[in-house]
């Protein structure tokens, strides 16, 4: 089956700081990769939808500057969480799209804690 | 614009017992609908997803849901409760075929199971 990985799994870093989380789709090409923010005991918030080779597509609110996405091969996508604030604390989640349209493999997740 | 509704942020049942999570949906355009499962610090996994074929749709671990376009619903329901099924349950829905790829998310059940 469709296996998306993300690295690192748990990660503390101090304000101020940056932050890469990558997403990787291990066993199939994914032109388009969507990248979620889950607050403790909240629903998933889309963030962005990363289509490889071109800009990232960001949902109204989120800051393109702050949270950089890069979309380099069709089996990478990154997540730059940059000069991150405890107010960035939260679970990243990455999903791959398969080749059809209704199929979305999520990775394992991201736990980020600021301090 | 897409939106999900999930009635009741938890639910209990006793081992055994049915179980029935709501979830309505609201969508311009024929919709995909899924139901994911999460277990604590854990990413997403699929239970059931509609794509416009059969209104009811059977999933894993015994789940099924049946889509009623008259009711805008997507219910998720079992049988009979093993105490494994103690989870968050989230039910998504995207913009079928010809919209975008990306979910939007209800605000989660969480599913208790009393011995």
């Amino acid at each position: 089956g469709a296996v998306v990985s993300q690295h690192p799994s748990r990660v503390i870093c101090k304000s101020g700081t940056s932050v890469k989380i990558e997403c990787r789709s291990l066993d199939f090409q994914a032109t388009t990769m969507f990248w979620y923010r889950q607050f403790p005991k909240k629903s998933l918030m889309l963030m962005a939808t990363s289509n490889e080779g071109s800009k990232a597509t960001y949902e109204q609110g989120v800051e393109k500057d702050k949270f950089l996405i890069n979309h380099a091969s069709l089996t990478l996508s990154t997540l730059t969480v940059t000069s991150a604030h405890p107010e960035d604390s939260s679970f990243y989640i990455c999903s791959a799209g398969g080749q059809a349209t209704y199929e979305q493999y999520f990775g394992p997740g991201t736990r980020l804690t600021v301090t | 614009a897409q939106s999900v509704t999930q009635l009741g942020s938890h639910v209990s049942v006793s081992e055994g017992a049915l179980v029935l999570l709501r979830c309505n949906y609201s969508s311009s355009v024929p919709p995909y609908l899924f139901w994911y499962v999460q277990y604590p610090n854990q990413g997403l996994q699929l239970l059931l997803k509609y794509t416009s074929a059969a209104t009811l749709v059977k999933g894993i671990n015994g789940f099924e849901a049946e889509f009623k376009k008259s009711e805008t619903s997507f219910h998720l329901t079992k049988p009979s409760a093993h105490m494994s099924d103690a989870a968050e349950y989230f039910c998504a829905v995207s913009e079928g075929d010809t919209g975008r790829r990306a979910l939007t998310f209800g605000s989660g059940t969480r599913l208790q199971v009393q011995p």
